[in-house]
């Protein structure tokens, strides 16, 4: 299994400003992805991100609105810039673990995400 | 990816068992079918996962129609605790496709 954790867990930001959002495992994963959660909603894919290369967005997301980086095996950051109030969401991290009988997922707890 | 159906909502009553369904008509076969809830605040958690034998852990079993075009997640008790989000997702390697999920309410 794996640990994730992201910071900050909950932030009120200012339109126009940007927020960068970090994930730290416990262990050495291949790939980490970032998903956003709007009020109300399921999960959507923001991108997917591997170490030594850029990130890999979905439909709908965009670099130069949410950078991200993957400095190493351990550790990513996603930075939600030039905010606007439908940025409000949850912003979650998530790491897979692939097995012979199937993969399995794990999250962090989230950023709650507020702008005004 | 593969779509799923779930119901929206279900009702529980606490110690009762709870089926949960989803339909998943255009599986291919090689699509696992997993389970993950959302506790309130909290990222998704796995629950289970199988390709095409039921399957049982501690937190809940998982049956598979034999054509595969759907599931069931079963909770053999429900707990106050087990409130959540549902979701069924089909996937095989990585890039899990949430959908809407079943919202479960477990009454007291």
């Amino acid at each position: 299994s794996a640990v994730i954790s992201q910071k900050p867990s909950r932030d009120i930001c200012q339109r126009g400003t940007s927020l960068t959002i970090q994930c730290q495992v416990d262990s050495q994963v291949t790939m980490m992805f970032w998903y956003r959660q709007q009020p109300g909603q399921s999960l959507t894919l923001i991108a997917t991100a591997n170490q030594g290369s850029e990130a890999t967005y979905e439909s709908g997301f965009v670099i130069d609105k949410f950078p991200i980086s993957r400095p190493n095996l351990t550790f990513s950051t996603l930075t939600v810039s030039n905010m606007s109030p439908e940025d409000s969401s949850i912003y979650l991290c998530s790491v897979e673990d692939f097995k012979p009988l199937g993969t399995e997922a794990f999250f962090g707890q989230g950023t709650r995400l507020t702008v005004v | 990816d593969a779509k799923t159906t779930q119901p929206n909502s279900m009702e529980s009553n606490e110690e009762e068992p709870v089926h949960l369904p989803c339909n998943h008509s255009t599986i291919s076969g090689t699509d696992y079918i997993h389970w993950y809830r959302q506790l309130p605040s909290q990222g998704p958690e796995y629950v289970i996962h199988g390709l095409t034998s039921n399957v049982n852990n501690r937190m809940a079993s998982l049956a598979i129609a034999e054509d595969r075009k759907s599931s069931t997640l079963i909770l053999h008790r429900a707990t106050l605790r087990d409130a959540a989000v549902y979701y069924c997702i089909l996937s095989y390697g990585q890039n899990f496709v949430f959908g809407p999920g079943t919202r479960l309410s477990v009454l007291p």
